[in-house]
């Protein structure tokens, strides 16, 4: 069955970087994008960006795009988000989601989450 | 952006009873892309209906999205205790993909 697996819980200090990590499984990697989404806390979900794991092509909000990288190694069926200068209000949970291969679409599979907290 | 607004922000309904939820969009969101997730605390949210009424693999009958342009639907029928949840509407027509701020369906 298609399963997301994420990266543990982290704990950052203000400016530094975050990286999750999102393993695939049950499906082909190649044939799908994989999105990012956030939820800080006790908020609603926040897009953040897509990549397409075939071509690499990667599309993200405006307000993230600045310090935002998504990668992919299809090797290991591994999906990475890296944001770097964190401030408090990038306390949340993160979220990887599988989404179409070419454009941007629903989301259909989940990541269990991975919570990061930024705090001195 | 595309700002989607749902109503209302707290539903609250007994077992059995129908519910039905709003969500509004600022912009004619094309080809009906837009799709309803359920959230229960502690977990990710949970693909329900995509391009506004096509329910998601697995997802029963009770659960049903109508709607097109701007205003979209979710209707849920016979509520059941593992009803009760947060829903979340999204819009994936409109670069950037944005979500309503979500309805929580209380007991």
């Amino acid at each position: 069955q298609v399963q997301l697996v994420q990266s543990g819980a982290e704990v950052k200090q203000p400016g530094a970087s975050m990286k999750v990590s999102c393993k695939a499984a049950g499906y082909r990697f190649s044939d799908y994008g994989i999105n990012w989404v956030r939820q800080a806390p006790g908020q609603g979900l926040e897009w953040m960006g897509w990549i397409s794991v075939y071509s690499g092509n990667t599309n993200s909000a405006q307000k993230f795009q600045d310090r935002l990288t998504m990668t992919t190694d299809t090797t290991t069926s591994t999906a990475y988000m890296e944001l770097r200068s964190l401030g408090s209000d990038d306390t949340a949970v993160y979220y990887c989601a599988r989404g179409k291969r070419w454009t941007m679409s629903y989301f259909d599979y989940w990541g269990q989450g991975t919570l990061v907290t930024v705090s001195s | 952006e595309v700002v989607l607004t749902q109503s209302p922000a707290t539903l609250s309904l007994s077992p059995g009873e129908r519910a039905t939820l709003s969500c509004r969009a600022s912009q004619t969101v094309s080809d009906n892309y837009l799709a309803w997730y359920q959230q229960k605390p502690g977990q990710a949210p949970r693909l329900l209906i995509y391009t506004a009424s096509t329910r998601a693999t697995g997802i029963p009958d009770k659960f049903s999205g109508s709607g097109s342009g701007t205003d979209f639907t979710l209707t849920i029928s016979g509520l059941e205790p593992e009803d009760f949840a947060v829903y979340y509407c999204h819009q994936y027509a409109n670069p950037p993909i944005t979500f309503g701020q979500g309805t929580r369906l209380e007991i």
